[in-house]
């Protein structure tokens, strides 16, 4: 199994553009979530979601959009990328039985000039 | 949601046992505990999970008193690549919207 994956790996975009944020898993997990961590800061929740067809808000979900047409496939899209979107994403997978714990893929990493 | 609070950083000497305490004071009665650790410019990677009293692996143990308000992640003889931020996670939530807050986590120095 690859696990979980992200692409790209680093992205710099401008402020304005939009973007895709990719994420894969092949462990038929139910659950996806999205995380983003600032320098030196702890992982923030902006997105997740418990199965196809059904996601949720986190903490911080102002400025991105996410969908779940399969179960395999997270995207985060960015609608008008701005410089305090600047950071390392995270995207997460795990099986929808409480106690299960999370994967985490490795990150991208996001410059908005 | 269940909020943690934990030391923001640690010293520690190389072959020392390390305790790195975890309060959740609102910890719901379907939250588990887990501990992730993460080195930079990777995500976090599972160390260990429980719900009571005591758990051990072969990396760390976690141990859980009878409120569970708080828990106490023991990583024996650390060695410097035990050098790493530590987070404690408690969920899924007492909503039940599995909503995964992870607290600012303990930044751990081990010194040769």
């Amino acid at each position: 199994n690859a696990g979980v994956t992200q692409t790209p790996k680093f992205q710099v975009l401008k402020t304005g553009q939009s973007m895709t944020l990719q994420c894969a898993q092949d462990m038929n997990h139910e659950y996806m979530s999205w995380y983003r961590q600032d320098p030196g800061m702890g992982l923030r929740l902006i997105h997740y979601s418990v199965g196809a067809g059904i996601t949720d808000q986190g903490e911080v979900p102002n400025g991105y959009n996410v969908s779940r047409s399969t179960t395999e496939d997270f995207p985060l899209r960015l609608l008008s990328a701005a410089p305090s979107q600047t950071s390392v994403y995270f995207c997460a997978s795990k099986r929808g039985r409480v106690g299960d714990t999370q994967y985490f893929g490795p990150g991208t990493r996001l410059t908005v000039l | 949601l269940a909020k943690t609070t934990q030391p923001i950083s640690m010293d520690s000497y190389e072959g020392q046992e390390v305790n790195i305490t975890c309060s959740h004071n609102n910890i719901a009665t379907n939250d588990y505990i887990t501990w992730y650790q993460q080195f930079p410019s990777q995500g976090p990677r599972f160390i260990i999970q429980g719900y009571k009293t005591k758990v051990t692996n072969e990396v760390a143990s976690l141990f859980i008193p009878a409120d569970r308000k708080s828990s106490t992640l023991s990583l024996p003889r650390v060695s410097l690549s035990d050098t790493a931020v530590y987070y404690c996670l408690v969920g899924p939530s007492t909503s039940g919207t599995y909503k995964y807050i992870f607290g600012t986590g303990t930044r751990l120095k081990v010194l040769a």
